[in-house]
């Protein structure tokens, strides 16, 4: 399988659950990215992890709990989530450094906080 | 800091209509610029890229071309069609840095 794939492709879930979503690419990039889309609002940077280290952390909430355990996989784990972090999370990675690259994206995750 | 401008959407247009999606930017050094798409319910695809000024990209019929002078990197294609209908983002990247987007434009193409 190639490119960036991300897991579950729709999430519904209460406020007291604990969810995690994945994401994996099969890209060779050291660099992987959270972003959060909500409607009408732009994409927001969330988490930026470089060589598997987190390098960005843009004053995100902490129920949002992020692990790269390689450079191939990342996890948004998710817990006591509000009703307003409904949105669609979309992973991304690149080959960071300096050579001018873009992103490769995954097709996201549509989260529904009830 | 950097940053990108598109114009407001939606925009909405008949088939094989001309569509300009105007972009804008601000940026320090000499940033590569993108135009990605999403089609709905999916995530962003690049859909084409210049590296230098006077660079023109090019796919699907789509292009745009790297305006030193103006800072713009206007997205225009001939004839639209209606499975052109998605959102398109305008970004940019310097080096060591991350790509940053614009707001995003709707496009809606009807029969």
């Amino acid at each position: 399988e190639t490119g960036v794939t991300q897991t579950p492709r729709h999430l519904v879930m209460g406020m007291t659950n604990k969810k995690s979503l994945k994401c994996e690419q099969h890209l060779g990039h050291n660099a992987m990215y959270w972003y959060k889309q909500s409607a009408k609002k732009p994409l927001e940077l969330m988490f930026v992890y470089s060589l598997e280290e987190r390098v960005e952390n843009n004053s995100v909430p902490s129920r949002f709990s992020p692990e790269c355990p390689n450079s191939s996989h990342l996890f948004l784990h998710l817990h006591t989530l509000q009703p307003e972090d409904s949105a669609l999370y979309l992973c991304a990675s690149s080959q960071g450094g300096g050579e001018i690259v873009g992103y490769t994206f995954g097709s996201g995750t549509r989260l529904t906080v009830v | 800091g950097n940053s990108v401008t598109q114009m407001e959407g939606p925009v909405t247009l008949s088939e094989e209509a001309f569509l300009t999606i105007n972009c804008t930017y601000t940026a320090t050094g000499y940033p590569s610029l993108f135009w990605y798409v999403q089609y709905p319910g999916e995530g962003l695809q690049l859909l084409l890229k210049a590296t230098k000024a006077d660079d023109k990209g090019s796919n699907k019929g789509f292009e745009a071309t790297y305006r030193k002078e103006t800072t713009s990197f206007h997205l225009e294609k001939g004839s639209v069609q209606v499975s052109d209908s998605a959102v398109y983002f305008c970004a940019l990247k310097t080096s060591y840095d991350k790509v940053i987007f614009g707001p995003g434009t709707s496009l809606s193409v009807i029969p």
